[in-house]
């Protein structure tokens, strides 16, 4: 079956201590994104990129790097700049990056500061 | 810079009950509009889309949309909810400069059987 696969599913970090999410895609789309989720706050972008090695900011990317040196793969890094990296992060990937394309999500990680 | 407002955070029905749920937007110009659902355990997932035409966009599950530009509005509804529709409800809108959505808060809806 073709999806998103985030890993791990929970992950805990010493302060100080950068940490590196993984997404993976096997659906041959050019769009990946990042999302942070938090209560009551939705969903956030953080990074995007709509093509390999290309990616763009978004709302919340301070504190955070990217890379896309493959098309399936868009690696998350929560640096120790991060101030408040506790939360829930979601991996999307959409077959373009034109507005008309939906997103499809994986099943998250679970960032905690020990 | 848009935003997104869901103003019910969490709502409790019983079985066979009407849902609405509110979703205003505060971009001026021309909009992209969705709807995603995240059930227990599962990943996020589309449930309806807005793009242009009939403003009344059915989607999956019996759930439907009304897009009211005058309102700025988008209001998710269902005229009678199951125990199976339990679950967190976003709003998501992009202004159709790329693909960058802009989600709500999101509203956690809880079904009594």
């Amino acid at each position: 079956d073709g999806g998103i696969t985030q890993s791990p599913k929970y992950l805990f970090r010493k302060e100080g201590q950068n940490v590196t999410l993984s997404c993976e895609q096997n659906l041959n789309h050019d769009a990946m994104y990042w999302y942070r989720q938090d209560p009551g706050q939705g969903l956030r972008l953080i990074y995007y990129s709509q093509i390999v090695n290309d990616f763009q900011k978004g709302d919340i990317a301070e504190g955070y790097s990217v890379s896309r040196e493959k098309k399936e793969s868009f690696p998350l890094t929560v640096t120790s700049a991060q101030k408040n990296p506790t939360a829930f992060y979601l991996c999307a990937s959409s077959m373009t990056g034109e507005f008309n394309q939906p997103q499809h999500f994986g099943d998250g990680t679970r960032l905690s500061i020990l | 810079a848009q935003s997104v407002s869901q103003h019910n955070h969490h709502v409790i029905l019983s079985e066979a009950a009407s849902l609405e749920l509110g979703c205003n937007y505060s971009y001026g110009g021309t909009v992209n509009l969705f709807w995603y659902v995240q059930y227990p355990g599962q990943h996020l997932q589309l449930l309806l889309k807005y793009f242009s035409g009939d403003p009344l966009v059915k989607g999956i599950k019996g759930f439907e949309a009304e897009f009211i530009k005058s309102k700025f509005s988008f209001n998710l509804r269902k005229p009678s909810v199951q125990w199976s529709d339990t679950a967190e409800y976003f709003c998501a809108v992009n202004n159709n400069a790329g693909n960058m959505l802009t989600f709500g808060g999101g509203t956690r809806l809880m079904v009594k059987p």
